[in-house]
């Protein structure tokens, strides 16, 4: 199947521990992205990358880091996790167009619990 | 700067039409529109990209007002599977981040 996948589906940890989240995408898009979507369901841009460019939304604190081994691979880095950042947290990829003229193809979605 | 929408919640009854409208205070260069059922991943309904454009997808379409900075998604003869969370999602210029408004809660009933 074609699509953007994410992994795990729901990740429950302490305070304090570091975690990562996957994510994959077969569509042969160039751009990847991820999306915090908090409890009031506002969608909130965390990055943006293509293998040229990585773009942060300065309101990210820098304990959240993407990496991309490849193109089709981008993942989140969380350091010392806090109770607010539990969060929903979508992967989704697009092909690059000026102005975002291509419509995102999410992932499902990684529900992430902070106790 | 995020884009606001209006109305926040609305009710409908099957048949029923519905407006859901996004404005910004910044100039567009595309507005997009997504619809996220519970527990679910947002999905990709359509994208506008000229200003005064008008799209439609099945019984939704969707028109984009360049000067005014408004786009506005139209849904008529509601049908039970519009329920859902509709985002629309602006981008500035050139830049490649999708910045969503806050989402307006449809729900459709028998």
């Amino acid at each position: 199947d074609t699509a953007v996948s994410q992994t795990p589906k729901y990740l429950v940890t302490q305070m304090g521990n570091d975690k990562s989240i996957k994510c994959e995408q077969n569509l042969g898009h160039d751009t990847m992205y991820w999306y915090k979507q908090d409890s009031k369901k506002f969608l909130k841009i965390m990055f943006s990358y293509n293998n040229k460019e990585l773009i942060i939304n300065e309101t990210v604190p820098n304990r959240f880091s993407p990496k991309s081994p490849d193109k089709a691979h981008l993942n989140l880095h969380i350091n010392s996790l806090e109770l607010g950042d539990s969060a929903v947290y979508f992967c989704a990829s697009s092909h690059l167009g000026q102005g975002n003229s291509y419509g995102y193809t999410f992932g499902s979605g990684t529900r992430l619990t902070v106790v | 700067q995020q884009p606001v929408q209006s109305p926040q919640a609305v009710i409908l009854r099957e048949g029923e039409d519905a407006v859901i409208n996004c404005s910004s205070s910044k100039a567009l260069y595309s507005v997009h529109w997504y619809r996220q059922k519970h527990g679910e991943a947002p999905v990709f309904l359509m994208i506008l990209l000229k200003g005064g454009e008008q799209k439609g997808h099945e019984k939704i379409s969707a028109s984009f007002n360049e000067k005014k900075q408004q786009s506005s998604l139209y849904l008529t003869a509601s049908q039970l599977s519009y329920s859902g969370t509709y985002f629309c999602g602006t981008a500035k210029g050139g830049g490649n981040m999708l910045t969503f408004g806050g989402g307006t809660r449809l729900m459709v009933k028998p």
